[in-house]
């Protein structure tokens, strides 16, 4: 049964640490996104990969954040410096995109729920 | 300003109801898909439409495409506390692959 797995699950670090957040993609997918989950946003898109070129990361704080996919079976976030509104739920996805019909469907991990003191 | 919404936002019924969840826009979509996120877990997908007017059923799930492409449906029949969860609409708009997501709708069913 092929799951996208993130690691680690839960994440407690202080402000002004790096944190490094890993996705490994279901194979054979072609397309990855990074979310952040909050109570006030929602689901909120990042990064989007596309045979592991970045494609979109317009919704990313660049200064701090960055996404990486060095290969096809490891995508990373980092942020750094970390800070406390940085607190949330990051989800990763995998996909397939259908380009005759136009859309992914998606598969996302468990989280990694992001706690920032 | 969402470009999708979802409506109710906050839904609390009994064991044996039936509801239905809305997801509304002013734009105009090539697919809508249905997710459902359980506590403490991520998104899974239910369906994906892609044809205006389609109706897809899933059990007791009726999901449902708005005619003009900017609008979708999920009506739950005889609802069991196993449908508890977080259900979020995610449409892809023509010509971008990326989709965006509702807030979602939270749904309890109390046995």
């Amino acid at each position: 049964d092929a799951r996208v797995t993130q690691t680690p699950r839960h994440k407690v670090t202080e402000m002004g640490q790096e944190v490094t957040m890993r996705c490994q993609p279901i194979l054979g997918h072609n397309t990855v996104f990074w979310y952040r989950q909050t109570m006030m946003q929602g689901l909120e898109l990042l990064a989007y990969f596309r045979n592991r070129a970045p494609l979109d990361d317009s919704g990313m704080p660049k200064d701090r954040f960055s996404a990486e996919m060095p290969d096809a079976t490891l995508a990373t976030l980092k942020i750094q410096p970390s800070e406390p509104r940085d607190s949330a739920v990051y989800f990763c996805a995998s996909g397939l995109l259908w380009t005759s019909g136009g859309y992914n469907e998606q598969f996302f991990g468990p989280g990694t729920r992001l706690t920032v003191l | 300003t969402q470009l999708l919404e979802q409506s109710p936002q906050f839904l609390s019924i009994q064991e044996g109801e039936n509801l239905t969840v809305y997801c509304n826009s002013s734009s105009v979509f090539s697919s809508l898909q249905w997710y459902r996120q359980e506590p403490g877990e991520g998104p899974v997908l239910l369906v994906t439409v892609v044809t205006g007017g389609e109706v897809k059923k899933l059990k007791r799930l009726t999901f449902q495409f708005g005619d003009a492409r900017k609008d979708s449906s999920l009506h739950i029949t005889a609802a069991q506390p196993g449908d508890t969860g977080l259900y979020l609409c995610a449409g892809g708009l023509w010509g971008s692959y990326i989709p965006t997501f509702g807030r979602g709708t939270s749904l309890i069913v109390h046995p």
